[in-house]
């Protein structure tokens, strides 16, 4: 079976840094997404990961340890937009299967 | 580059009735997939076609559920005798062969009454 665990909210201050966990334990493992949900939305890419270590994409970094099961999505310099819900997502052979999701709140 | 479109937006039905949504996913994306997603959740696999091949269908897909994708073009989802159980987002997502990042459509919310 797959059980992927993520936080259910977390909220920070504009300009702040947020760091949003996800574990898991899945019968197949070929990558690690992180995708932006804004309510009512479609999920939208954030960042992919295959290998351990940090991937950089602007704002946004993601980090992935295989051997502990572990990754987290880093947002930096926090903008009121980023106010959303962020799915950890991992990929077995073709398809994905998500957490519950993370809401974060940006507070002025 | 116009994105996955998916139509209708919303659905109200009565229970009992049958609904049927539609999936149009990026121009030459090979791939396509058909998630469900209830309030608080993450997306749940559906179901998973490789050109107008069929691969893959999830428990949650009960038999009262059918895809299909008759070209390798658009998808259709259908479900007969709809149940207030059935009350979800119903997301479509498409990936090009060599590339693993699926890109969601807008979805479509169905409400059961």
């Amino acid at each position: 079976g797959q059980n992927i665990d993520q936080p259910t909210e977390m909220t920070a201050t504009e300009g702040a840094i947020v760091q949003i966990n996800c574990t898991y334990q899945t019968s197949g493992f070929n990558g690690l997404f992180w995708y932006q949900q804004h309510a009512g939305e479609a999920p939208t890419f954030l960042s992919y990961n295959v290998l351990d270590g940090l991937e950089e994409k602007g704002r946004f970094s993601s980090f992935l340890s295989r051997s502990k099961g572990y990754s987290y999505l880093l947002l930096k310099e926090l903008q009121m937009k980023d106010s959303a819900s962020y799915l950890c997502a991992v990929r077995d052979d073709y398809k994905l299967s998500f957490g519950a999701g993370t809401t974060v709140t940006v507070r002025a | 580059d116009t994105g996955v479109s998916q139509d209708p937006r919303h659905k109200i039905t009565k229970r009992g009735q049958n609904v049927t949504f539609r999936c149009d996913p990026i121009s030459e994306h090979n791939r396509l997939y058909w998630y469900r997603q209830t309030l608080g959740q993450g997306p749940e696999f559906l179901t998973y076609f490789q050109n107008e091949a069929q691969l893959e269908k999830s428990r949650l897909l009960s038999d009262r559920f059918s895809a299909e994708r008759p070209k390798g073009s658009f998808s259709t989802l259908e479900i007969q005798r709809t149940e207030q159980g059935d009350s979800a987002m119903y997301l479509c997502a498409s990936s090009p062969i060599h590339s693993y990042e699926q890109y969601f459509g807008p979805g479509t919310r169905l409400t059961v009454t």
